[in-house]
C-alpha cells in the first residue's frame, strides 16, 4: 500500500543552526505535501505545504523542497530557535476510488538547545 | 470562524461502554476525517467522508463506527470500549475540488481518551 516515510526519528540541534526533515513517498500521483507542526498536547497545525508543479516554496525560516523524480521532499527550518522545538509531521496526497486522502509519515521530535 | 471543534476534551470509559465522540467544522469543508494518535506516534486514519450521507474505512476502522448526516457534522462511534482503544482522537476537515486538487487538512482540539 502507499506509504511515507520520514527520517530522523529525532533531532537535536543547536539554537541557530540549521534542521533538516526528509520524506520519502511511494505513489507517484500524489501531488499534494503539507508539513505539520505539533506541540506537546497540542493539535497538529499546518506550518507550509507544497504542490507537485512546484519545486521548492519558501516563508521566512521554512522551506521546503520537492522532488518528484525521486519522490522526496524535504522541510528546512534555518536559524533555529527554541520554541522550534516541536514534532514535525510531513504528509503526502492519496487518491484512491474518488477520494483524497493524506498518508502521514511517522513525525520527527526535533530539539532546539539553548 | 470556530474551525473544527471536538467534544469532549477528555473522558474516562470504562472497557465495554460506549460513547460518541463529536466534531462540527463551520468553514463549508466538503471532506472530514478521524485519525488517532497513540502516544509519541503518528497520525492513523480511521474513517473519512467526502460529503454529507458518504463515509469510508481508513486504515483502522474496527470498534468505530461514523455517520455524516450534514456537512457540518461527523460524529465517530465507539462500541464496545477497548484498551487499545486507549487514544487521542483528531478529527480534521478539508475542501477537496472535484478536479482532483486538495487543501490542507484542519486539525479540531482532540478528544483524549482512556479506557481502563
Amino acid at each position: 500500500g502507499e506509504n511515507v516515510e520520514q527520517h530522523p526519528s529525532t533531532l537535536s540541534v543547536q539554537e541557530g543552526d540549521s534542521a533538516v526533515i526528509k520524506c520519502t513517498y511511494s505513489d507517484s500521483a500524489s501531488n499534494y505535501f503539507p508539513w505539520y507542526k505539533q506541540e506537546l498536547g497540542k493539535r497538529p497545525q499546518l506550518i507550509i505545504d507544497i504542490r507537485s508543479n512546484v519545486g521548492e516554496k519558501k516563508d521566512q525560516r521554512i522551506a521546503v523542497t520537492l522532488n518528484k523524480t525521486a519522490k522526496h521532499f524535504s522541510l528546512h527550518i534555518t536559524e533555529t530557535q527554541p520554541e522550534d522545538s516541536a514534532v514535525y509531521f510531513c504528509a503526502a496526497s492519496i487518491l484512491g476510488d474518488s477520494s483524497y486522502k493524506l498518508i502521514f509519515g511517522s513525525g520527527t521530535r526535533l530539539l532546539v538547545r539553548p | 470562524n470556530a474551525g473544527v471543534t471536538q467534544t469532549p476534551k477528555f473522558r474516562i470509559l470504562k472497557i465495554g461502554q460506549s460513547m460518541t465522540l463529536q466534531c462540527t467544522q463551520d468553514m463549508n469543508h466538503n471532506y472530514m476525517y478521524w485519525y488517532r494518535q497513540d502516544p509519541g506516534m503518528g497520525l492513523k486514519l480511521i474513517y473519512y467522508s467526502v460529503g454529507a450521507g458518504i463515509t469510508d474505512k481508513g486504515e483502522v476502522p474496527n470498534g468505530y463506527n461514523v455517520s455524516r448526516s450534514t456537512t457540518e457534522d461527523f460524529p465517530l462511534r465507539l462500541e464496545l470500549a477497548a484498551p487499545s482503544q486507549t487514544s487521542v482522537y483528531f478529527c480534521a476537515s478539508s475542501y477537496v475540488l472535484m478536479q482532483g486538487s486538495t487543501d490542507t487538512q484542519y486539525f479540531g482540539p482532540g478528544t483524549r481518551l482512556t479506557v481502563l
